[in-house]
């Protein structure tokens, strides 16, 4: 069965202290790994999709990297309004289109 | 320009009452899927509709769960004999592209059940 962890589980940071978060995957072949941020009482906002191992996307302070086992979301010098708890999902080949979620990181980022 | 949208944003049931959730997604998108996801959790995969097909329905927890999309554009996640364990956000995202080919999703805002 897939599986997507993601740690740590909740992170604190002060502004401009840049950090990384983790996600490990464990599956039979990878079609896409995407990256959301989710805001309280709101939904998954997509921000990027990765493919295959050595990919790296980035926007603003956000860069996400990917390998065969595990991708990481770096934070850049990160602001308060970077707060929000940060989704990883994994698509697995095979005609499985359904994304599987892993429990997120929770980013709290003090002025 | 409006993105996915669902209503009620928030739904309070007593235990044993039936509920009806909307989603209307983005003009045109072809895929639509329901998530539940509880507090402090990812997004669980419900169901998924393509046009007015429902493809998978093997998350549906229970047969008290149903949904549908007649006409392939809004649905709608009913819920029968509501239970405690219902409570939680139910989310509706949209895709633009067909299964095998799904990337993006765009995900509503959700509409938060609570059941008493």
């Amino acid at each position: 069965e897939d599986q997507v962890t993601q740690s740590p589980e909740a992170l604190r940071l002060q502004e401009g202290e840049s950090s990384s978060l983790n996600c490990s995957y464990t599956v039979s072949g990878l079609r896409g790994l995407f990256w959301y941020r989710q805001d309280p009482g709101k939904g998954p906002e997509f921000l990027f999709t990765l493919y295959s191992a050595g990919e790296e996307k980035e926007k603003e302070r956000l860069k996400a990297t990917l390998t065969k086992k595990e991708s990481f979301l770096h934070i850049t010098a990160p602001k308060p309004e970077d707060s929000a708890t940060y989704l990883c999902a994994v698509q697995a080949p095979g005609g499985s289109y359904i994304p599987t979620f892993g429990r997120g990181t929770s980013l709290i980022v003090h002025p | 320009g409006a993105g996915v949208s669902q209503s009620p944003r928030y739904k309070v049931a007593k235990r044993g009452q039936d509920v009806a959730l909307r989603c209307d997604p983005i003009s045109g998108h072809v895929s639509l899927f329901w998530y539940q996801q509880a507090l402090g959790q990812g997004p669980e995969f419900l169901t998924y509709f393509q046009n007015e097909a429902q493809l998978d329905k093997s998350g549906l927890p229970s047969d008290r769960f149903f949904a549908e999309r007649p006409e392939g554009s809004v649905s709608t996640l009913k819920i029968q004999r509501t239970q405690q364990e219902d409570s939680a956000v139910y989310l509706c995202a949209s895709s633009s592209k067909t299964s095998g080919n799904i990337d993006t999703q765009y995900f509503g805002p959700g509409t938060r059940l609570t059941v008493l």
